[in-house]
């Protein structure tokens, strides 16, 4: 596609169940990172991919975060046990080498 | 460790006036990027500009023009003739050269009235 795509736009979970968002990046660009947004509040970093490179983790909040990018494209990031601190926006963004990201619209998590 | 600081919760002025975001960053690294990106109520992020650290002139792009200081650390951005669409949130952001990771300020929230 033309940008960035995130799976799904908005999601509602409950307490303590596990949820997958989805990222589709921009075809060709080697950098994917996952960022998150709560409510009026900056953009929080949690994980990037480079390439074959190993993931800079130093942003996931906790153990119960975790993130994969498959065949150098999709990523998927997990949540696994949702508190309803988890609830934000989470955005995804790609880009060749360092140039300018490039976001996605975001997944609304909603944990109640 | 990297950082960045926009002192500016939330700025709002009217229509055609200019308004200056203020970008402080820290870091130990010689070799650096700057970013500039906006998110308007719509919520999609838009890159407006990327400067290296190298290069300190300043840039313009019609009404958007940035002012670089590597003396003060600072990557200030100034609007000129304000328009009511200019209202979103603006970041500004640091990548270091030895990895991708991107650090966002808080962000300044501009209104602009009409």
């Amino acid at each position: 596609g033309a940008g960035v795509s995130q799976s799904p736009s908005n999601k509602v979970t409950e307490k303590g169940k596990d949820v997958e968002l989805r990222c589709d990046p921009i075809s060709g660009h080697t950098a994917l990172y996952w960022y998150r947004q709560s409510l009026g509040q900056g953009l929080e970093f949690l994980i990037y991919f480079q390439g074959n490179s190993a993931p800079d983790k130093s942003g996931l909040p906790s153990d119960r975060f975790s993130a994969e990018r498959t065949g150098g494209s999709v990523s998927t990031l997990t949540i696994q046990r949702t508190q309803q601190e988890d609830s934000a926006v989470y955005l995804c963004a790609s880009s060749y080498d360092r140039r300018e990201a490039f976001f996605g619209q975001g997944t609304r998590l909603t944990v109640v | 460790a990297q950082k960045v600081t926009q002192a500016q919760t939330e700025i709002s002025v009217v229509e055609k006036e200019d308004v200056t975001l203020d970008c402080v960053y820290e870091t130990r690294d010689t070799t650096y990027y700057l970013f500039w990106y906006k998110q308007p109520p719509s919520g999609e992020l838009v890159f407006l500009i990327r400067r290296n650290s190298f290069d300190e002139q300043n840039e313009i792009s019609g009404r958007y023009s940035w002012n670089f200081q590597k003396s003060t650390s600072s990557f200030n951005f100034t609007i000129t003739a304000s328009q009511v669409v200019d209202s979103a949130v603006y970041f500004c952001a640091l990548s270091v050269s030895g990895g991708f990771k991107t650090i966002f300020g808080a962000g300044t929230r501009l209104f602009v009235k009409a």
